[in-house]
C-alpha cells in the first residue's frame, strides 16, 4: 500500500516555542490530508482536513491559530503547533488521500508524532 | 453525527482462543470501511479494508465482515497469539473523513 511518513517521530519542548510537524505522502499525490489527535486511551479525534492549495478545514473546538496547517504541495503537510503548552502534549497522526476531493479512495496514516511540552 | 462504539472496551483471553471484536455505527452510510491496529506508543497500521461493495475480507488469521444495513462489522481473530496484544481500531469509512470508535484493548496471555 502507500507510504505516509511523519517527522519527527517523537520531540520534547519547553512550554512557549512552536513545533513543526511534517506529513509526507512518499509514492502518491495527496489531494487531501487529515490530521488527528490523540490523548491518552481516548479514541482519534480529526483536527482538521487541508485540501492542496486551500486553506485547512478546522474542525469544532480547534482553534486555527494555535494548529496551523499548510498544505502547500501534493506530497507535504505541515502541522504547526505554535506557543506549545503542557496541555498540548498528545500523540498527532496525519492521513492522506489520493484521488479528487471528496474522494471516497483510502486515507493511508502516517506512524503519529509524540509531542512532549515541559 | 457519525457515532462509532466499539464492544468489548478491553478483552483478555488465554492464547490460543478465537475472539470477536465488534464495531457499530449509527450512520451505515459506510464506505471504506477499516480495521486498525495500535501498539502502545505507535501509530496506526491498517489491518483489514472493506470497500463499499464488498462484504468481507480476510488476511491470515483475521477476518472482517460488514452488513451496512445494520451498521455493524465484526473482526474475528482465529487462534489468537500473545503477539496480537495491542489496541483494535474501527473507522467508519466515511465520505470524507473518518470516525473511529474508541478501541478494543485486547491482552492475549501466554
Amino acid at each position: 500500500g502507500a507510504v505516509v511518513s511523519q517527522h519527527p517521530s517523537r520531540v520534547i519542548c519547553k512550554s512557549g516555542t512552536s513545533v513543526k510537524i511534517e506529513c509526507r505522502s512518499l509514492d502518491f499525490q495527496a489531494t487531501t490530508m487529515f490530521w488527528y489527535r490523540q490523548f491518552p486511551k481516548k479514541s482519534l479525534m480529526l483536527m482538521a482536513t487541508s485540501n492542496e492549495g486551500s486553506k485547512a478545514t478546522y474542525e469544532q473546538g480547534v482553534e486555527k491559530d494555535k494548529f496551523l496547517i499548510n498544505h502547500a504541495s501534493l506530497t507535504l503537510s505541515t502541522l504547526t503547533v505554535t506557543s506549545a503548552h503542557p496541555e498540548d502534549s498528545s500523540f498527532y497522526i496525519c492521513s492522506a488521500r489520493g484521488g479528487q476531493r471528496d474522494s471516497t479512495d483510502t486515507q493511508y496514516f502516517g506512524p503519529g508524532t509524540r509531542l512532549t511540552v515541559l | 453525527k457519525q457515532e462509532v462504539t466499539q464492544i468489548p472496551a478491553a478483552l483478555s483471553v488465554p492464547e490460543g482462543e478465537n475472539l470477536v471484536l465488534n464495531c457499530s455505527f449509527t450512520d451505515s452510510a459506510i464506505y471504506n470501511l477499516q480495521w486498525f491496529r495500535q501498539d502502545p506508543g505507535k501509530g496506526l497500521t491498517s489491518l483489514l479494508l472493506i470497500q463499499s461493495s464488498q462484504r468481507e475480507q480476510t488476511s491470515g488469521r483475521l477476518n472482517a465482515s460488514l452488513d451496512k444495513s445494520s451498521g455493524r462489522s465484526t473482526l474475528y481473530i482465529a487462534a489468537s497469539q500473545p503477539g496480537d496484544s495491542a489496541t483494535y481500531l474501527c473507522d467508519d469509512g466515511g465520505y470524507s473523513t473518518l470516525t473511529f470508535g474508541k478501541g478494543t484493548m485486547l491482552l492475549v496471555s501466554p
